[in-house]
C-alpha cells in the first residue's frame, strides 16, 4: 500500500463549479501535510499546508482528518487556471516529504 | 526571493555517457538540497539529500555510484547520472531549504528532463 494514495483523476469540472478531492495517508506518525501544484512538466508549488483546525486561502480550502487519516482540498468559483495536478504530501519522522502521485484536475470553459 | 534554478533544463544524451544537472539556491544560503526523480504519472521520489561540504544521504534502492552527488558549496549541488541508460529518463527536480523555517521549507527548482537514447 502507497504510503499517501490519491485518485489520479482527470476531475472534468465546468468553470465556476467546486470540487473536492481527498487524499489518505497510512503513516499515522504523519505530522505534516501539504498540497502542492504542479503543472504539466514543471515543478511542484506549495498551494497551502493543511492545519489540524483546518485551513482556507481565497477559494481553496484544506481540511485534514487525522481520525480517518484523509486530507482535503476543496476549490471554489474553479478558473480555467486550477487546471493541473494537485500534489498531497505528507510527512515521515525524519521530516522528509511523502509524495502522492497526484490528482489531475481539468477545469473546462 | 528563495529562488533555485537548475541547468540544464532539458538534456539528450546517448546511452552509456554521464550527465551533468545543475542545482544552484540564487538569493539564499541553502543547508540542504534535496533531489527528486519523477516518472510520468507518478509521484516525485525523493533520491537524495545533502548537506554542503558531507556525504549525500541515498534512499534506499538508489545507486550511490551511478547517481553521484556533490554539494560542494551553500548554493550549488550537482547530479551525475553516470552511464546513463533509457531506463534513467526521467524528470530531476531538486529542492533546497535555507533551514530557517524547518524542515518542510523546501524551495524546488524548475526541473531537468533527461532522455537517454
Amino acid at each position: 500500500r502507497k504510503e499517501v494514495e490519491q485518485d489520479p483523476g482527470p476531475f472534468n469540472v465546468p468553470e465556476g463549479a467546486t470540487v473536492a478531492f481527498n487524499c489518505t495517508y497510512s503513516n499515522s506518525a504523519s505530522q505534516s501535510f501539504f498540497w502542492y501544484r504542479q503543472d504539466c512538466r514543471k515543478e511542484p508549488k506549495l498551494l497551502m499546508s493543511v492545519y489540524s483546525s483546518g485551513n482556507e486561502d481565497g477559494r481553496f480550502t484544506a481540511q485534514l482528518n487525522r481520525a480517518s487519516q484523509y486530507i482535503s482540498l476543496l476549490i471554489r468559483d474553479s478558473k480555467l487556471s486550477d487546471s493541473a495536478t494537485y500534489l498531497c504530501v505528507g510527512s515521515d519522522s525524519n521530516y522528509q516529504l511523502i509524495w502522492g502521485a497526484g490528482t489531475k484536475l481539468i477545469i473546462k470553459p | 526571493g528563495a529562488v533555485v534554478s537548475q541547468h540544464p533544463s532539458r538534456v539528450i544524451c546517448k546511452s552509456g555517457t554521464s550527465v551533468k544537472i545543475e542545482c544552484r539556491s540564487l538569493d539564499f544560503q541553502a543547508t540542504t538540497m534535496f533531489w527528486y526523480r519523477q516518472f510520468p504519472k507518478q509521484s516525485l521520489m525523493l533520491m537524495a539529500t545533502s548537506n554542503e561540504g558531507s556525504k549525500a544521504t541515498y534512499e534506499q534502492g538508489v545507486e550511490k555510484d551511478k547517481f553521484l552527488i556533490n554539494h560542494a558549496s551553500l548554493t550549488l549541488s550537482t547530479l551525475t547520472v553516470t552511464s546513463a541508460h533509457p531506463e534513467d529518463s526521467s524528470f530531476y527536480i531538486c529542492s533546497a531549504t535555507p533551514g530557517l523555517l524547518g524542515p518542510y521549507e523546501q524551495y524546488f527548482g524548475p526541473g531537468t528532463r533527461l532522455t537517454v537514447t
